[in-house]
Order: C-alpha cells, then sequence, then structure tokens
C-alpha cells in the first residue's frame, strides 16, 4: 500500500510562503499525487494534484521532484485561514485499482500573525 | 452546486447501542466513500462504493458495521452494537470518477461519542 511521510508540524508568518514536504518513495509510475487540508471541525477540502509536471491552482502549487519520490505543496502567502492539517496522499489513477489509499498523520500548519 | 450533505452531525450512545448515518453525495457522482476519522489521526477507508456495487471494504468491521447504497445515490453506514473504541467522526466523500486524477470532496462529518 501507498504510503507517505510528512513533518508533524510547522508554523509560518502571515503573507511569507510555506513549502510543505512529502516523501512517498514507494510511489509507483500510474499514482497521482493528492493534497488535502482539514480545518478544525470540517471535512478534508482538496488543494491540489499532479503526476509528473508541477501544477498551479488558485490555491497553492505542487512542486514534484523528478524522481517523484517527494512533494511540495507550496502555499504563496499564508493567510490565518490557511491553519490547518496538511495531507499528502497517493491516488492510483487507473480505476480498476484498489489499493488502499493510506492517510497518514498530516502536517499540522500554525500561522502567526 | 451543493456539497456532499451528512447527517446527523453529533451523536451520542452508550455502547452495545446501535446508531446509523445518512451521507448523500454531490449530484452525479458515482463514487462514494465512508472514513473513520479517530482525534489526532488521519481518515481511515472504511468502504468505497462504485454506484451501488462496494469497490473495496476491506477495511470495514464487518462483524459490527454495515453500508448500502442501494439506488446509487445516498448511503448510510450503520454501526450494531458499538463500542467505545467507534468513537470517531464518520466521514463521507463522493467523486466524479473512481480513478487518480478524480479529487474527492467531502461532507462536514457526523461524530459519534460512545459512553
Amino acid at each position: 500500500d501507498a504510503k507517505t511521510t510528512q513533518p508533524n508540524s510547522m508554523e509560518s508568518n502571515e503573507e511569507e510562503p510555506v513549502h510543505l514536504p512529502c516523501n512517498h518513495s514507494t510511489i509507483s509510475g500510474t499514482d497521482y499525487i493528492h493534497w488535502y487540508r482539514q480545518l478544525p471541525s470540517q471535512g478534508p477540502e482538496y488543494v491540489i494534484h499532479g503526476l509528473t509536471s508541477n501544477v498551479n491552482n488558485r490555491m497553492a502549487s505542487l512542486a514534484i521532484a523528478e524522481d517523484r519520490k517527494s512533494s511540495t505543496l507550496i502555499l504563496h502567502r499564508a493567510t490565518l485561514r490557511d491553519a490547518a492539517v496538511y495531507y499528502c496522499i497517493l491516488r492510483a489513477s487507473n480505476a480498476g485499482n484498489n489499493r488502499k489509499l493510506i492517510w497518514g498523520l498530516g502536517t499540522s500548519l500554525a500561522v502567526n500573525p | 452546486e451543493a456539497g456532499v450533505a451528512q447527517s446527523p452531525r453529533y451523536k451520542i450512545i452508550e455502547k452495545r447501542q446501535s446508531v446509523a448515518f445518512w451521507c448523500n453525495p454531490i449530484s452525479g457522482h458515482a463514487t462514494l466513500y465512508w472514513y473513520q476519522q479517530i482525534l489526532g489521526q488521519g481518515p481511515k477507508l472504511l468502504i468505497q462504493f462504485q454506484n451501488n456495487g462496494v469497490v473495496d471494504d476491506s477495511q470495514l468491521p464487518k462483524d459490527r458495521f454495515s453500508a448500502e447504497r442501494l439506488k446509487g445515490v445516498d448511503s448510510t453506514l450503520k454501526i450494531q452494537p458499538a463500542k467505545l473504541e467507534d468513537s470517531a467522526v464518520y466521514l463521507c466523500a463522493s467523486s466524479l470518477v473512481m480513478g487518480g486524477t478524480g479529487e474527492l470532496f467531502f461532507g462536514e462529518g457526523s461524530r459519534l461519542t460512545v459512553l
């Protein structure tokens, strides 16, 4: 089963960039890298996903290492509302692949005003 | 667009009692997931449906947990009898596609406390 490793916690200052790392050394060639975040008392919220190339959307950027064994979620300017637990997970691209998705403990991001 | 709806938001029961949670996914989403999230941990997949068929229930404790999605739309997760260790948030999620390109949309969850 695909597994990811993230730091337990990180801290940032408001309006500064934040780089959240994730290691996924057992990734297979067809696994997509997904990032979700969970605010207190809410369900997880999709942030971004990618396969090989770096990706940008309105929320964040995803930088994927060339060997795909690690990735970094980049929040360009942290706000207080970005304080959450960030999860990095792998999803098989094959719709018929029932390999379990394993969510780790995620990274708890604190943003200082 | 309406999100994933779950009810009840909170439930307190005593051990050995039963409880049921309901989920209505986003319209048109064929894939539905039930997750269990214990405090301080990441979500753990319990069961995955594709339309009204079960794709993966390998982590569902079948002696006490059951889930159904009879018409391929809304779903019910039942626990009978409940144990203290079942105290958790039960999250329902849906996605348009089952594969890795599809993002998951989560409901707010149903928080269960077993006394």
